[in-house]
């Protein structure tokens, strides 16, 4: 089953445009992870993020987990072919450790 | 080098086979982990262990068994393949409940 629903399971931008996925969850999320995968390797961490409220940014992507900490949002600013991939999110669903549940993944392709 | 390793990267078996998947990390990480992945499924968590003599079920243990060598070293093995366990193995380590999970490049099984 899936606790966290990632949406939309696949989009196609075109090169220079924005984009943004979202990763819901019935519970609180401890601890909201964003990773991105390019087809079928590994995992690249992209950002981690805690508080209600909180937002990072890391080059043109933004990351924000909401005050109620059950949503968040990946978002990329005038999207380029290496921004192509699976975006993942996982999250710890529990306040005790780190055993992390993941979403189905969103796979982006940009296009010229 | 890459801080988490996975062999063999790619392993074509047969079913009823015995296999061994191993990883090793160079991060000095206590906590490590097994997940895999299947399409629009996202990773699911098979097995994790939080130091040598910590071994713990994950969502999708049946079929599964591990070995935790050295702090280093964990392996995951299938007993008796079934083409069902056809996906791609993902290993992760982690240092602390807070911490991101590293993920190694994966190994990709297919079981005929």
């Amino acid at each position: 089953s899936q606790e966290l629903e990632q949406s939309p399971q696949s989009l196609i931008v075109q090169e220079g445009k924005n984009l943004t996925i979202n990763c819901t969850s019935s519970k609180t999320l401890y601890g909201l992870y964003w990773y991105k995968q390019k087809y079928g390797e590994g995992l690249i961490f992209l950002m981690m993020l805690q508080k209600g409220g909180e937002e990072k940014s890391h080059e043109k992507i933004t990351a924000k987990l909401d005050e109620k900490k059950q949503q968040s949002s990946l978002h990329i600013t005038a999207s380029q072919p290496s921004h192509a991939g699976i975006y993942l999110c996982g999250a710890d669903l529990t306040d005790s450790w780190g055993k992390l549940q993941f979403g189905a993944g969103t796979q982006v392709v940009v296009t010229p | 080098d890459a801080d988490v390793t996975q062999t063999p990267r790619n392993r074509i078996t047969k079913t009823g086979k015995r296999i061994m998947l191993e990883c090793s990390q160079t991060k000095g990480h206590d906590r490590m982990y097994w997940y895999r992945q299947d399409p629009g499924l996202g990773l699911r968590l098979i097995y994790y262990s939080f130091d040598v003599k910590d071994i713990n079920k994950g969502e999708i243990s049946d079929g599964y068994s591990v070995s935790r060598q050295a702090q280093a070293k964990f392996s995951l093995s299938l007993e008796s393949a079934i083409p069902n366990q056809t996906a791609l193995y993902f290993c992760a380590t982690s240092g602390t409940e807070r911490e991101t999970q590293y993920f190694g490049p994966g190994t990709r099984l297919l079981v005929l």
